[in-house]
């Protein structure tokens, strides 16, 4: 079985200053990771995606994530927030194997203050 | 070209009574998934058609769930009677048929509230 833990569920960052948004993942298998993020009234959209290739994954709108194995760790980060950036954020899982869907995290609730 | 939709956008329903929801996924997207977020909860995988046969439904909730996909393109979830804790988000998401780590693209999901 897998499972994924964000740490804190709400994150208030200055902008400017550094977004830190923790996962950490469990799986018997070596998994694959994605980070979504949800606008208000809007879907889940894909941040980035790791599949084994590059530890350090760069994603859209100026953010990457780095896979740690030894941490089972996949922190989602973004040097200088934007007050764009308030949002729910997801991390995510999906096993190597036949079944192809996701387990998520809780969701981290991200506030940009001016 | 058009996203994952999903109708309605919200649904108010009493206890017994019975909601469908609609999912229309990208076009020509085969893999078809339903996952439901209850309140203060994580989102959870329901089930996944692949065209219009189920490929795994391990996640739906009881026999009071039913999804169809009906000639492979848009689906259904009705839930019959609803109870108070179906109450929350259901998000459908459709990708391509193709190598292992295809995007999946989620819809907007349909806020459902039973009373």
């Amino acid at each position: 079985a897998q499972s994924v833990t964000q740490l804190g569920s709400h994150v208030s960052v200055s902008e400017g200053a550094l977004v830190l948004l923790r996962c950490n993942y469990s799986s018997s298998v070596p998994p694959y990771l994605f980070w979504y993020v949800q606008y208000p009234n809007q879907g889940l959209q894909l941040l980035l995606k790791y599949t084994s290739a590059a530890t350090l994954v760069k994603g859209i709108n100026g953010f990457e994530a780095e896979f740690k194995k030894s941490e089972t760790s996949f922190h989602l980060t973004k040097p200088s927030a934007h007050m764009s950036d308030a949002a729910e954020y997801f991390c995510a899982v999906m096993a190597a194997g036949s079944a192809r869907q996701l387990t998520f995290g809780s969701g981290t609730q991200l506030t940009v203050l001016p | 070209e058009a996203g994952v939709t999903q109708f309605p956008s919200h649904s108010v329903i009493e206890k017994g009574q019975t909601v469908t929801l609609r999912c229309d996924p990208i076009s020509g997207h085969d893999n078809l998934y339903w996952y439901r977020r209850v309140m203060g909860k994580e989102i959870k995988f329901l089930l996944h058609f692949v065209k219009e046969s189920k490929q795994d439904e391990s996640g739906m909730p009881n026999n009071r769930f039913l999804a169809e996909r009906t000639g492979g393109t848009y689906s259904t979830l009705k839930v019959q009677p609803a109870e108070l804790e179906d109450s929350g988000v259901y998000f459908c998401a459709s990708s391509q048929v193709g190598s292992f780590t295809d995007t999946q693209y989620f819809g907007p999901g349909t806020r459902l509230t039973v009373l």
